[in-house]
């Protein structure tokens, strides 16, 4: 598998302030992570692919200004939530597929709580 | 429809009974499946993954498979109380386009 690792595991923040969520593969060069938002007791829902070099790939309804995607190096990928307002608490989630068959090995998570 | 379905549950079984976890999905091109555990404020961790038509077992788990029915399920033998979390189906469509169910709460009673 993979070995991924999220900073912050949590984070506090007031409304209208951004929050910057570090996403890193340990021991593979990822040329493409994954970031998810997970509300409780709901599953996860894709918000956006992310490839080392390149744009990401934003799925429909997530808003590419507000939730910024950075995968400047083979094994960090960021993302930012700007201007964050309570309605944007939830649970990040990042992940990364390993030398295997398309399965994908996700991070720690990021609980995120806007006041 | 949901593009991959599971049962809410919560499903509860007693300790050491096999537990049955059930998934269909609507996309019929789909190639890869996997189960995956989440516990209560964790993060998914991937448990099976089944690629062919059929049963595959791994230690307590066995995945199966029916392409032509669209479904998946995953067993649980002996459970232990240590299982009981929320079971992830997944179901990888093509190039990383990974759905998930909305997960099944299992409870594991001692």
């Amino acid at each position: 598998g993979a070995v991924v690792s999220q900073h912050p595991s949590w984070v506090i923040c007031k409304s209208g302030t951004s929050v910057k969520i570090e996403c890193r593969s340990l021991d593979f060069q990822a040329t493409t992570m994954f970031w998810y938002r997970q509300f409780p007791k709901q599953s996860l829902m894709l918000m956006a692919t992310s490839n080392e070099g390149s744009k990401a790939t934003y799925e429909q309804g997530v808003e590419k200004d507000k939730f910024l995607i950075n995968h400047a190096s083979l094994t960090l990928s960021t993302l930012t939530v700007t201007s964050a307002h309570p309605e944007d608490s939830s649970f990040y989630i990042c992940s990364t597929t390993g030398t295997g068959d398309n399965e994908q090995f996700f991070g720690p998570g990021t609980r995120l709580t806007v006041l | 429809q949901k593009e991959v379905e599971q049962n809410s549950g919560p499903l509860s079984v007693p300790e050491g009974a096999i537990a049955s976890l059930n998934c269909t999905y609507s996309d019929r091109v789909s190639q890869s499946f996997f189960w995956y555990r989440q516990y209560s404020g964790k993060s998914p961790e991937l448990i099976m993954s089944i690629y062919s038509n059929g049963d595959k077992e791994d230690g307590r788990f066995t995945a199966q498979l029916n392409k032509a029915s669209q479904y998946v399920s995953l067993l649980i033998r002996d459970s232990q109380p240590s299982d009981s979390a929320t079971y992830l189906c997944a179901v990888n469509r093509r190039n990383n386009d990974m759905r998930f169910g909305a997960g099944t709460r299992l409870t594991v009673k001692p």
